[in-house]
């Protein structure tokens, strides 16, 4: 079976803070890829980043980064210099290399980023 | 821009009355799309995945008569709810994974309301 966890359900942060989004997967799958999806308050979720799990190299993107750690099974998102625009429900899934295309989801964690 | 659609975006039925929502590939064909359920703070959950040209497959627990998948073409899936009820009101979302790749891309989801 497949697992995701999001241990952290909200965190606040004043605005240009970093902040980091955790997220822990179980998956007996020696191919699989992460995801990590944001859902603002309008409800539709964005695509951010796909990591397969050959491919440890952590990314940036802008302000966005991400740190794949297969030994502790983690795939982390940090935000860099926080804004108000990135408050939203963020989402790390995970998708097993079986085929299919199912999604597993973490329960999410809600950021709110104040002035 | 969206590469998925869904319609409506938010519908208030009757108990007891049938609604229909669509979920379309806007420019890209998908042979498999998901749906999926999501209340109110909490994660989604995978209702059932539609296969073009075949039966739906249903995760457990979910009722098939109840939640009515038809995959009508290679760019349209339909999820009809039957007999609505006020526990069926939530946020219900699509997806489906471009042609050859690894990536889901979300509908922007329906909200039901059941009075």
């Amino acid at each position: 079976a497949q697992k995701v966890t999001q241990a952290q359900t909200e965190i606040s942060v004043v605005e240009k803070e970093d902040v980091t989004l955790d997220c822990v997967y179980e998956t007996r799958d020696t191919t699989y890829y992460l995801f990590w999806y944001k859902q603002p308050p309008s409800g539709e979720l964005v695509f951010l980043i796909r990591r397969n799990s050959f491919d440890e190299q952590n990314e940036i993107s802008g302000r966005y980064s991400w740190n794949f750690q297969k030994s502790t099974s983690s795939f982390n998102f940090t935000i860099t210099a926080s804004q108000v625009v990135d408050s939203a429900v963020y989402f790390c899934a995970l998708r097993g290399g079986g085929g299919g295309n199912k999604l597993t989801f973490g329960t999410g964690t809600q950021l709110k980023v104040e002035l | 821009g969206a590469v998925v659609s869904q319609h409506p975006s938010r519908v208030i039925c009757k108990s007891g009355t049938s609604v229909k929502i669509e979920c379309r590939s806007l420019d890209f064909q998908a042979t498999t799309m998901f749906w999926y359920r999501q209340f109110p703070k909490k994660s989604l959950m995978l209702m059932a995945t539609s296969n073009e040209g075949s039966k739906a497959t249903y995760e457990q627990g979910v009722e098939k008569d109840k939640f009515l998948i038809n995959h009508a073409s290679l760019t349209l899936s339909t999820l009809t709810v039957t007999s609505a009820h006020p526990e069926d009101s939530s946020f219900y979302i699509c997806s489906a994974p471009r042609t050859g790749g690894k990536t889901q891309y979300f509908g922007p989801g329906t909200r039901l309301l059941v009075l």
